[in-house]
């Protein structure tokens, strides 16, 4: 199956630094979706990205499906933004979401 | 519903016992799936449901896991006779069609299997 690869695994911040979170994955996608699990582990859904760009406030994707590659870019990082960022692929005939490991974000204030 | 509900939020249980975990996706959603997360990991896809079609039970770990689907909304996932490896976080999410569509996950229901 599709293998997705996340780095890096652990990021700690200082409040208002930006980061890149990057995700890599082994085969084309249909589905390409960024989640943010909160410490309550929540999953939320911050983009829904197979290719192409998108900004929401102050997250930033971009997916270059030639390429197996996708990055979130957080900027002007704040405490709340704290957990876990995870990269989730379907191929499309798998019907199901695979997961990354997941990149463990730390904002200190 | 405005989001995915999952109950119960917490269950506690010991070993060999049957427990029964809920989901209600939402209103209109005609796909779901079942999710698995053991601690400190990844998710682990179990089970697809869409519409009225035999659901992909492809990533049930064994045939002590089951699911049903009732009227294409709530969905039941069973467990039994639970074993201490069992436990974990098991989520739901839903989405409009299943076809590459944004899934929307629900809480989840955190099992601890004593």
């Amino acid at each position: 199956g599709i293998q997705v690869e996340q780095s890096p695994p652990d990021l700690i911040l200082q409040e208002g630094a930006n980061s890149t979170l990057r995700c890599n994955f082994s085969d084309s996608v249909n589905n390409l979706q960024w989640f943010h699990q909160n410490p309550w582990g929540q999953l939320i859904n911050l983009f829904y990205i197979p290719s192409g760009t998108k900004q929401n406030g102050r997250l930033s994707a971009t997916t270059v499906a030639t390429e197996r590659y996708s990055l979130l870019y957080i900027s002007s990082s704040q405490t709340t933004d704290s957990g876990v960022y995870f990269c989730a692929v379907d191929t499309g005939s798998a019907r199901q979401l695979t997961f990354g490991s997941g990149t463990q974000l730390t904002v200190l204030p | 519903g405005a989001g995915v509900s999952q109950s119960p939020s917490n269950k506690v249980t010991e070993k060999g016992k049957d427990v029964e975990l809920r989901c209600d996706p939402i209103s209109g959603h005609t796909a779901l799936y079942w999710y698995r997360q053991s601690l400190g990991q990844g998710l682990e896809f179990l089970i697809y449901f869409q519409g009225n079609s035999a659901p992909d039970k492809s990533g049930l770990p064994s045939d002590r896991f089951s699911a049903e689907r009732t009227g294409g909304s709530v969905s039941t996932l069973t467990i039994q006779r639970t074993q201490q490896e069992d436990s974990a976080v098991y989520l739901c999410a839903s989405s409009t069609t299943g076809l590459s569509e944004t899934q929307y996950f629900g809480p989840g229901t955190r099992l601890l299997v004593l």
